[in-house]
């Protein structure tokens, strides 16, 4: 068990700019979820997925984020035309989801946008 | 909607100090689970518990006690005999059925420090 893994830990990027972030989930979990966390808040949920299927998108996920999970297994998160208010700790998580939900989550240590 | 309230910002104490941290949480839903998560400074959030809503049990694990009452809808977090390594920032949170048990609702965190 080698934990959930997110590439890079820092990106510092210019405004309008394109970003990608990466995580590699814990190889035997079948959910992936995304959460952004900013300076002295809680994380807030983004978007989650079954396996490859994406099954909900937070309001605050707007037209120029996207994520996927091709194969299952790892997810990228990405951000289009980058925004000083996209700045932000983007924390992945994984679980083992046997039923509805409400599983105990396995976090990466997350990815720190700078978007200057 | 679903809310989770900690009022206390950040807490110091010297080690070997008990502490209480206090969640509030506010839901429509019957069905529910509560969760406690530490992230220490290398910005992993790591599971401590989770509660569903049907199970008003007080635990208890080591040195951490959990203290749930519906009827204040309070989910509190007590530390005994303080380490320094317990110094990090605890988040309560919550999911519902109504808004998806996928779905972690955040409280913004309060940050203990232990000194020695």
């Amino acid at each position: 068990d080698t934990g959930v893994s997110q590439d890079p830990r820092h990106k510092i990027t210019k405004r309008g700019q394109n970003v990608t972030f990466r995580c590699d989930p814990i190889s035997e979990h079948n959910r992936l979820y995304w959460y952004r966390q900013t300076l002295g808040q809680g994380p807030e949920f983004l978007t989650y997925f079954q396996n490859e299927a994406q099954l909900e998108k937070s309001r605050l996920l707007s037209d120029r984020f996207s994520a996927e999970r091709p194969k299952g297994s790892f997810s990228t998160l990405e951000i289009q035309r980058t925004e000083q208010g996209d700045s932000a700790m983007y924390l992945c998580a994984s679980s083992l989801a046997l039923g509805q939900g409400g599983e105990k989550l396995f976090f990466g240590s997350g990815t720190q946008l700078s978007v200057l | 909607a679903q809310k989770v309230t900690q009022a206390q910002t950040e807490i110091s104490v010297v080690e070997k100090e008990d502490v209480t941290l206090d969640c509030v949480y506010e839901t429509r839903d019957t069905t529910y689970y509560l969760f406690w998560y530490k992230q220490p400074p290398s910005g992993e959030l790591v599971f401590l518990i989770r509660r569903n809503s049907f199970d008003e049990q007080n635990e208890i694990s080591g040195r951490y006690s959990w203290n749930f009452q519906k009827s204040t809808s309070s989910f509190n977090f007590t530390i005994t005999a303080s380490q320094v390594v317990d110094s990090a920032v605890y988040f309560c949170a919550l999911s519902g059925f109504n808004t998806g048990f996928q779905k972690l609702v955040f409280g913004t965190g309060t940050r203990l420090l232990v000194s020695p």
